[in-house]
């Protein structure tokens, strides 16, 4: 039983460039989250998901993307990699009744 | 969901209780108070949550007061290893149909 998983662990970008940043749980959570954390900050919500087939927005969509094609699965897409989104990312999961939130280790991203 | 205010910082000794306040004043009749901390920008670690009573499990003690505008988390017997960011959030519900909303949180740093 791994959690939650993210990858990659660090990441440096170009302006301009897109990727994807994976998130994997193996405990048959429905809801999954992101969220990116600027320094000295708390966490912000970007996107969430109750279950496959279904996404939501949250605090600070702008710039990123997602789908849910699994219950396994989240990833994360920026189009576009702007410096504004330099920023440590953590996915969490969930069961939908349940309480506790489990996170991942995080993404540290740059863009240069 | 309501607003919380921690203050910025506390230092406790270690072998100490570590009590962190949080004041909810806003907090409605359905909302429960969560606590999570942030070991060295690790994810979030879930801790406990309640509603209106005292809980308590194996890393802490949460008192509520009987009007449900504050609360405090309680480490009984501080170690290094708790030396962390300490958030405290209010959410509708107990489930995770909802958001966390992270604020800024309290640094706890436990010394020897």
């Amino acid at each position: 039983n791994a959690g939650v998983t993210q990858t990659p662990k660090f990441q440096v970008l170009k302006t301009g460039q897109s990727m994807t940043l994976q998130c994997a749980q193996d405990m048959n959570h429905e809801y999954m989250s992101w969220y990116r954390q600027d320094p000295g900050m708390g966490l912000r919500l970007i996107h969430y998901s109750v279950g496959a087939g279904i996404t939501d927005q949250g605090e600070v969509p702008n710039g990123y993307n997602v789908s849910r094609s699994t219950t396994e699965d989240f990833p994360l897409r920026l189009l576009s990699a702007a410096p504004s989104q330099t920023s440590v990312y953590f996915c969490a999961s969930s069961y939908l009744q349940g309480t506790e939130a489990f996170f991942g280790q995080g993404t540290r991203l740059t863009v240069v | 969901d309501a607003k919380t205010t921690q203050p910025p910082s506390m230092d406790c000794a270690e072998g100490r209780a570590a009590n962190l306040p949080c004041n909810h004043s806003t907090i409605s009749g359905n909302e429960y108070v969560y606590w999570y901390r942030q070991i060295h920008s690790q994810g979030p670690q879930y801790i406990i949550h309640g509603l209106k009573n005292n809980e308590t499990n194996e890393m802490a003690s949460l008192i509520i007061t009987e009007d449900r505008k504050s609360s405090t988390l309680i480490l009984p017997h501080a170690t290094l290893r708790d030396t962390a960011v300490y958030y405290c959030i209010v959410r509708v519900g107990s489930s995770n149909t909802g958001k966390l909303i992270f604020g800024q949180g309290t640094t706890l740093q436990v010394k020897p």
